[in-house]
């Protein structure tokens, strides 16, 4: 059974470039979450989708960073302009929300973003 | 953003000793979930607690959800080297999961 798949593992690029992150959750879940860990702030929730709908977005540090769902399977987190404090590790989590808390979020392995 | 405070932020333990953290917050949350996380690496998922004062264990890993619902504790009996890791606690009390600041184990053979 595939986990949440995350791509690239690693992007190295320059300040300026546009970078996308892509993620494929867990088949049959409907809740979706980008993170962003770094030694510094640890793990900080960027923004959320439910049944492909973005929920709370309030974690996205700034107008440069974007993110989509366009199905239940493929979400991407796109940031743009790239700058060199957006160097960090940016996992992507999914879950299968119901009514209730009873709710477990599952990890993809991250990919590892280092801005130049 | 908010964060739980995890403690202790690091220990340096020989095989075979017990390990124990945890995790206090000044919110009530209704989940506490525990991770643990290896270099390069997602976090996995070890144990989950949905009720106040419930223990659950997970092989040699017991965890418990505190009565006053504003901390968890983790334990790890008899530890080996792949215990080696960093643990994340994780609240959750409305629709957002707030992890803490770790606790880095080494264990030593």
């Amino acid at each position: 059974d595939a986990g949440v798949i995350q791509s690239p593992r690693h992007e190295v690029t320059e300040m300026g470039q546009e970078v996308t992150l892509r993620c494929k959750p867990i088949s049959g879940h409907n809740s979706l979450f980008w993170y962003r860990q770094t030694m510094m702030r640890g793990l900080e929730l960027l923004i959320y989708f439910n049944n492909n709908v973005p929920i709370d977005d309030s974690g996205m540090p700034e107008d440069r960073f974007s993110a989509k769902m366009p199905n239940a399977s493929f979400s991407t987190l796109k940031i743009q302009p790239s700058e060199p404090r957006d160097s960090a590790v940016y996992f992507c989590a999914s879950s299968y929300r119901t009514q209730g808390l009873r709710e477990k979020l599952f990890f993809g392995s991250g990919t590892q973003l280092s801005v130049l | 953003g908010q964060q739980l405070n995890q403690s202790p932020q690091s220990m340096f333990i020989q095989e075979g000793e017990d390990v124990s953290m945890n995790c206090t917050s000044s919110s009530i949350f209704n989940t506490w979930l525990w991770y643990k996380q290896e270099p390069g690496e997602g976090p996995v998922l070890l144990i989950a607690l949905y009720k106040a004062g419930e223990l659950t264990s997970n092989g040699r890993l017991t965890a418990q959800f505190g009565i006053t619902r504003k901390d968890s504790f983790l334990n790890i009996s008899a530890s080996i080297p792949s215990d080696v890791g960093i643990y994340f606690c994780a609240g959750r009390n409305t629709d957002k999961l707030i992890f803490g600041t770790g606790t880095r184990l080494q264990v030593f053979p």
